[in-house]
């Protein structure tokens, strides 16, 4: 069964703690990106990695962190010095290479903070 | 980054066809336009692409302007189904990223 695995579908946690939405994918593909959508809002780009052990900061990518040591895998640490870190999170993934490859998006993490 | 402008909202009946405006003035030569959909609570999902000619999947069908500053996604026959939000894209492809930029979309609702 081929897909992008997000958990867990929601999440909390109390303000000041660091917490690590998972992604992993079995689509072999190489490039990965790591989303954030806010209530009536599009999605905006926090973190992105087009190969192992490389990663890029996005729009957005302040008070997160990520790493990408395996293929499959790309955890998105929301860490403390996030301000504001109550949103609906998204992973997805795509072919690195060719500007008409389409993305592939995971379920998603809704994570509250309170 | 290229934008996009499409209306916040649209309404369409079961069964008859959909057409989705969107305005991409400052588009480049290389960029593709890319149409994604999503549903409530859920991730998007690629719906069609194109960079010059009309496009048709089982899906939708894409219609490009001649001077490629707009283009328009057609549902042919809309379901209760196809309501969802919608969000035309430009692939931004600087430095190799193919990051996708998006807008607020359209809402699109679908009567029974």
């Amino acid at each position: 069964d081929g897909g992008i695995t997000q958990s867990p579908k929601y999440l909390f946690r109390k303000e000041g703690q660091n917490v690590t939405l998972s992604c992993e994918q079995n689509l072999n593909h190489d490039a990965m990106y790591w989303y954030r959508q806010d209530p009536g809002q599009g999605l905006r780009l926090i973190y992105y990695s087009q190969i192992v052990n490389d990663f890029q900061k996005g729009d957005i990518a302040e008070g997160y962190s990520v790493s990408r040591e395996k293929k499959e895998s790309f955890p998105l640490t929301v860490t403390s010095a996030q301000k504001n870190p109550t949103a609906f999170y998204l992973c997805a993934t795509g072919l690195s290479s060719g500007g008409p490859n389409e993305q592939f998006f995971g379920p998603g993490t809704r994570l509250t903070v309170l | 980054d290229a934008k996009t402008t499409q209306p916040n909202s649209m309404e369409s009946n079961e069964e008859e066809p959909v057409h989705l405006p969107c305005n991409h003035s400052t588009i480049s030569g290389t960029d593709y336009i890319h149409w994604y959909r999503q549903l409530p609570s859920q991730g998007p999902e690629y719906v069609i692409h194109g960079l010059t000619s009309n496009v048709n999947n089982r899906m939708a069908s894409l219609a490009i302007a001649e001077d490629r500053k707009s283009s328009t996604l057609i549902l042919h026959r809309a379901t209760l189904r196809d309501a969802a939000v919608y969000y035309c894209i430009l692939r931004d492809r600087e430095g190799g990223s193919e990051k996708l930029v998006f807008g607020k979309g359209t809402k699109l609702t679908v009567n029974p």
